[in-house]
């Protein structure tokens, strides 16, 4: 079955500073990865996927996220945060084999301190 | 662009009491889903529809019906509501084309006492 793992419930970070976001996946195929943010009492909002190519994707806002298959992780990265960018974080992955399936990891609340 | 619109966003039930959520996209999608979030547990899928006229169960459909009433509207319906439902609930909706991006509404806040 497939699933993801946020490891940290938390990250706190110095606005400036570079941050990471972690992520693992497990699937048997090939991983179809998001990443969505949700800011207080919003809904969630699309920021970036992986689908096939390059390991390092862009997204919006300047995040990127990095994939390794041999990790089986997808950790979500910023070169220099933003106060702006505390909120709620989620990782996602599509179902394998139902592609109308995504199953979303239990998300990370990143803090950015001014 | 209104995108996907959820009512109402805020709502307290008593103990098997029933209510419809509803949710409407105006993007001519063709999935809708609805989730369920609790703290520390994400996002839980509870029932979706990967076309009008189809419906079938996520992670958790048990205590929940959803009725797919045309192309643009999803609803969720508690029977008998329990307080291990409260929680917030989102509805989202995808394009099966190309694009493999969900877009929510603003969620629905459900307490039951």
């Amino acid at each position: 079955a497939q699933s993801v793992a946020q490891p940290e419930d938390q990250v706190n970070v110095a606005e400036g500073n570079p941050l990471t976001v972690k992520c693992t996946y497990s699937v048997s195929g090939n991983p179809y990865l998001f990443w969505y943010v949700q800011y207080p009492n919003r809904g969630l909002q699309f920021l970036l996927k992986y689908i096939t190519g390059d390991n390092l994707v862009k997204g919006s806002y300047g995040f990127e996220a990095e994939f390794n298959k041999s990790q089986t992780s997808f950790h979500l990265k910023k070169p220099s945060a933003l106060v702006s960018d505390s909120a709620l974080y989620f990782c996602a992955v599509r179902g394998e084999y139902n592609f109308n399936k995504f199953y979303f990891g239990s998300g990370t609340k990143l803090n950015v301190k001014p | 662009n209104a995108g996907v619109t959820q009512t109402p966003k805020f709502q307290v039930l008593k103990t098997g009491q029933s209510m419809t959520l509803q949710c409407a996209q105006d993007m001519n999608h063709n999935s809708m889903y609805w989730y369920r979030q609790d703290p520390g547990m994400g996002l839980r899928l509870i029932y979706y529809s990967a076309s009008e006229g189809t419906t079938d169960k996520g992670e958790v459909p048990n205590g929940y019906n959803v009725s797919r009433l045309n192309k643009r509207e999803f609803s969720l319906r508690l029977e008998s509501a329990a307080p291990s439902q409260t929680s917030v609930y989102f509805c989202a909706s995808r394009s099966t084309a190309t694009n493999e991006k969900l877009f929510f509404g603003s969620g629905t806040q459900l307490s039951v006492l």
